[in-house]
């Protein structure tokens, strides 16, 4: 059971804009930023976005990260079929004497 | 551009000790932190922990009693030692550039190594 809750799955056509929720607590996204990563298949994770709705240089403006709260998500606009992946959201938690934490991962088909 | 590539065995005997190196080019392990990730196969992914180049570390409650990592500055390579392994342990584990704080932004990852725990 991971800390940060997301969809186990989630589709779209290609061209779609779909988003993929992130859901935490205070210790964690109520207090901390919130990371997201790509992992496509058979390849280490990929960084995506960072503090919150931070793209680093070379992820294409597709790709944005938002926050509310207790909540995070990413959205992924004009799908491709490239985007076909696992997506993971990631937050520091303050909790005991503070570690950091995934999601339990999203797994993205584009049909 | 950093590179990082993780070695160690790829087999360990139940209540073993496992020992991994990350071996990092492009950068001077003296000026970042750096963690260990790990991912069981079909499954998601976990923080083991972060050491400073200062020796300085921060690990997973759920794994503390059995992790310890340090830094070899004359190298340029971090260490991961696991110990008591059981079949739960099993996974990919990677290493990975970390900036330390409150952050969870992990730039550069190895390509990860995959871990058998089996006698």
């Amino acid at each position: 059971q991971s800390v940060l809750t997301q969809p186990p799955s989630a589709s779209g056509t290609p061209g779609q804009r779909v988003t993929i929720s992130c859901s935490g607590s205070s210790s964690n996204i109520g207090s901390n930023y919130v990371y997201w990563y790509q992992q496509l298949p058979g390849t280490a994770p990929k960084l995506l976005i960072y503090s919150n709705s931070q793209r680093p240089s070379g992820v294409p403006d597709r790709f944005s990260g938002s926050k509310a709260g207790t909540s995070a998500s990413l959205a992924i606009s004009g799908l491709r079929s490239e985007d076909e992946a696992d997506y993971y959201c990631a937050a520091w938690d303050d909790s005991l004497s503070g570690l950091i934490v995934f999601g339990g991962g999203t797994q993205l088909t584009v049909l | 551009q950093v590179q990082l590539q993780e070695s160690g065995p790829g087999l360990v005997k139940p209540s073993e000790t496992l020992s991994l190196t990350c071996t990092v080019s492009g950068d001077s392990i003296s000026t970042n932190y750096w963690s260990w990730i790990r991912q069981p196969a079909g499954k998601g992914l976990e923080w083991i922990g972060r050491i400073y180049s200062s020796g300085s570390s921060i690990y997973n409650p759920s794994l503390k009693s059995r992790v310890t990592m340090s830094v070899d500055t004359s190298k340029n390579q971090f260490s991961l030692k696991v110990r008591s392994m059981t079949a739960a342990d099993t996974a990919v584990y990677y290493c990975a550039t970390d900036i330390g704080g409150y952050s969870s932004k992990f730039e550069s990852w190895g390509q990860g190594t995959l871990v058998t725990v089996s006698s």
